[in-house]
């Protein structure tokens, strides 16, 4: 069974503060992403890597870094957090899709919801 | 801009057939669509996915139009277990998420 832990369910920062949200998986995918989820908009792609020390932007990148420097482990950095990045993270994982075949499921964890005061 | 539409919110009787629908109308010729299911304080969990055909898993089936602009989820017998909120996303390794739809599987 693939298994995606995320570091914490719940987490309260302030304003100004450099947060730390981390995403590991144990079944050896090639990608991982980072997603936030507000009420009315879905789930908003911030960035992904598809491999070690490599990432892209999603969507809404503004505000936000990434690291990976394993590949089971897939970390997101608010630099300075701000009240406007309320919201629940949720990571995801999925195996690297050979050119030609069929794309495969992503696995999500269950989530962290960050409150920025 | 990549867009995915979902109604807010759909209602069934338990039992009966849930059909929920989705609008993929930038969908690119090799992007897949796929539906996943989100219960309270979980997250998304995969349900099944699709290129062109229809599909079917012990799950639900998926129905994706000619055109592909499209795709309706189908759970055959909703239990009330089934209430949760339904995504729609389409893409290739990358995913595009619609906004969801609350399904409430009513007794």
């Amino acid at each position: 069974d693939v298994k995606v832990t995320q570091s914490s369910r719940y987490l309260v920062k302030r304003t100004g503060e450099k947060v730390f949200l981390e995403c590991v998986q144990d079944m050896d995918h090639e990608n991982m992403f980072w997603y936030r989820q507000d009420p009315g908009l879905g789930l908003r792609l911030i960035y992904f890597s598809y491999d070690v020390k490599m990432k892209e932007k999603g969507d809404i990148p503004e505000g936000y870094s990434v690291s990976r420097e394993k590949k089971e482990r897939f970390s997101l950095i608010l630099e300075s957090a701000s009240t406007n990045q309320t919201s629940m993270y949720l990571c995801a994982s999925s195996s690297h899709v050979p050119p030609g075949q069929s794309s495969y499921e992503q696995y999500f964890g269950p989530g962290t919801r960050l409150t920025v005061t | 801009d990549a867009k995915t539409t979902q109604p807010p919110s759909m209602d069934c009787a338990e039992g009966r057939a849930a059909n929920l629908p989705c609008n993929h109308s930038t969908i690119s010729g090799n992007e897949y669509v796929y539906w996943y299911r989100q219960i309270h304080s979980q997250g998304p969990q995969y349900i099944i996915h699709g290129l062109k055909n229809n599909e079917t898993n012990e799950m639900a089936s998926l129905i994706i139009t000619e055109d592909r602009k499209s795709s309706t989820l189908i759970l055959p017998h909703a239990t009330l277990r089934d209430t949760a909120v339904y995504y729609c996303a389409h893409g290739y390794g990358k995913l595009t998420f619609g906004q969801g739809t609350i399904l409430t599987v009513h007794p």
